[in-house]
């Protein structure tokens, strides 16, 4: 049972570079979340979806781009790499308020550090 | 804008006492409270969640109680085990999209 697989687990990359992380969940949850935690400061919401198709901005979505193609995979896109994006990224997942409160289902992360 | 806080940010305490973590947040108006353990590189673990009508739950060695009316939030882990030591945090869900306020975390540790 695999629940919520991040990859790739860890990258370095170079201020202008793009690149994507994908998030697959395999519970069949309607929404799917992307955060990310910095030292002191608690996760913070990038982007959400609330369904395939649909995407959504959280707290601090500059510099981010989002998809949700396919139910069971959310993927995060940074078009042009800051210095200021490293950080860890976490996807989550959860099922809809309508069936019940539920939590959030989170992946191991992936470490991102941009030079 | 909601704000969620822990304190202390850190907490060291011997095998065998009770651990007591705190969160508090500004808006009252939340669909539910969740706690979290994080260990080091890993992700977030559910450890409890609770909906804003109840008043606490319970899961094994822990306890979580909610007051809504003053914005406080306390979890309870009783005779603390060094496999205890992680970071824990709480968030409040704000909307119902699911979308979460986290604190910035308490890290424990027990020490043997």
């Amino acid at each position: 049972n695999a629940g919520v697989t991040q990859t790739p687990k860890f990258r370095v990359l170079k201020t202008g570079q793009s690149m994507t992380l994908l998030c697959a969940q395999d519970m069949n949850h309607e929404y799917m979340y992307w955060y990310r935690q910095d030292p002191g400061m608690g996760l913070r919401l990038i982007h959400y979806s609330v369904g395939e198709g649909t995407t959504a901005k959280g707290e601090v979505p500059d510099g981010y781009n989002v998809s949700r193609l396919k139910k069971q995979n959310f993927l995060l896109g940074l078009e042009s790499a800051a210095p200021s994006q490293t950080s860890v990224y976490f996807c989550a997942s959860s099922y809809g308020l309508w069936q019940g409160h539920q939590p959030q289902h989170f992946g191991d992360g992936t470490r991102l550090s941009i030079l | 804008k909601q704000e969620v806080t822990q304190i202390p940010a850190a907490l060291s305490v011997p095998e065998g006492e009770n651990l007591v973590l705190n969160c508090s947040f500004t808006d009252s108006a939340i669909y539910n409270l969740q706690w979290f353990r994080q260990d080091p590189g890993k992700g977030l673990t559910s450890l409890l969640l609770i909906q804003s009508s109840q008043r606490e739950q319970t899961s094994g060695r822990l306890n979580a109680s909610l007051d809504k009316s003053s914005g406080r939030s306390t979890l309870y882990i009783a005779a603390s085990q060094p496999g205890d030591s992680a970071t824990y945090l709480c968030a409040v869900q704000t909307d119902s999209w699911g979308k979460l306020q986290f604190g910035a975390g308490t890290q424990v540790v027990v020490t043997p």
